[in-house]
C-alpha cells in the first residue's frame, strides 16, 4: 500500500511565487491534514478537511489554501510565498478523530 | 485536546527497556492516549493509543495510570533505529476534525 504520497520531495521558490504541494491517499480516509514543521519545533496545524468539498482552517492557515475534490487529494497552495513560509510540509490521514494518522515523507520548502 | 507534560530528552542504552513518561492531569474521560514517533528527516508515525487498558503491540506497550493522569510508552528492546522524538498526544472523540495537537516531546537517544 502506497499510504498517504506527498510531491515534490524538495522544492526551492522565490519570493512571491506560487506553488501546490500535493497529497494523495489510498485508504479512503475520509480526514485529511496539513502541517508545517519549522527547525527543532512540534508540527503546526495549517488546514484540515473532513471529506470531500469540506475543509477548515488550522492553527497557521495564513499564506495558504486548500482544496478537497476528492477523497483522495488534497492540494496545499501556497500563492505569493515568502521566506518565513520555509519549512516541511506534511500531509496525513485518518480513518476518523481517534484512530492511527498516518503521514507522508514530507515536502521540504525553502523561499529565497 | 486536553495537554500533555513530556520531558525534553532521555537517554538509554541499546537493547535495554526504555519507559517514556506522560502527565496529562486534566484528561477527560473520553480522552484517548495516543504516541507518534519521528524520526530523523521522516514524517511522524503512529506508535500506540489506548483509552484506560494497558496496550501492546508489536513496537511497544502502553502502561495507563489508574487514574489516566499519567501513562508510559514502553520500549521494551531498544535500539539504534528507536532514537527519535516521541510525542503524547491526548485525542477526544468529539468536537471537529482539527489534527493532533504535537507538543515539543521527549528526544530519545540511545547509546551503542
Amino acid at each position: 500500500n502506497a499510504g498517504v504520497t506527498q510531491t515534490p520531495k524538495f522544492r526551492i521558490l522565490k519570493i512571491g511565487q506560487s506553488m501546490t504541494l500535493q497529497c494523495t491517499q489510498d485508504m479512503n480516509h475520509n480526514y485529511m491534514y496539513w502541517y508545517r514543521q519549522d527547525p527543532g519545533m512540534g508540527l503546526k496545524l495549517i488546514y484540515y478537511s473532513v471529506g470531500a468539498g469540506i475543509t477548515d482552517k488550522g492553527e497557521v492557515p495564513n499564506g495558504y489554501n486548500v482544496s478537497r475534490s476528492t477523497t483522495e487529494d488534497f492540494p496545499l497552495r501556497l500563492e505569493l510565498a515568502a521566506p518565513s513560509q520555509t519549512s516541511v510540509y506534511f500531509c496525513a490521514s485518518s480513518y476518523s478523530r481517534v484512530t492511527e494518522a498516518f503521514f507522508g515523507q514530507g515536502t521540504r520548502l525553502t523561499v529565497v | 485536546d486536553a495537554k500533555t507534560t513530556q520531558p525534553n530528552s532521555m537517554e538509554s542504552n541499546e537493547e535495554e527497556p526504555v519507559h517514556l513518561p506522560c502527565n496529562h492531569s486534566t484528561i477527560s474521560g473520553t480522552d484517548y492516549i495516543h504516541w507518534y514517533r519521528q524520526l530523523p528527516s521522516q514524517g511522524p508515525e503512529y506508535v500506540i493509543h489506548g483509552l484506560t487498558s494497558n496496550v501492546n503491540n508489536r513496537m511497544a506497550s502502553l502502561a495507563i495510570a489508574e487514574d489516566r493522569k499519567s501513562s508510559t510508552l514502553i520500549l521494551h528492546r531498544a535500539t539504534l533505529r528507536d532514537a527519535a522524538v516521541y510525542y503524547c498526544i491526548l485525542r477526544a472523540p468529539g468536537g471537529g476534525a482539527d489534527g493532533l495537537t504535537f507538543g515539543k516531546g521527549t528526544h530519545l537517544i540511545i547509546q551503542p
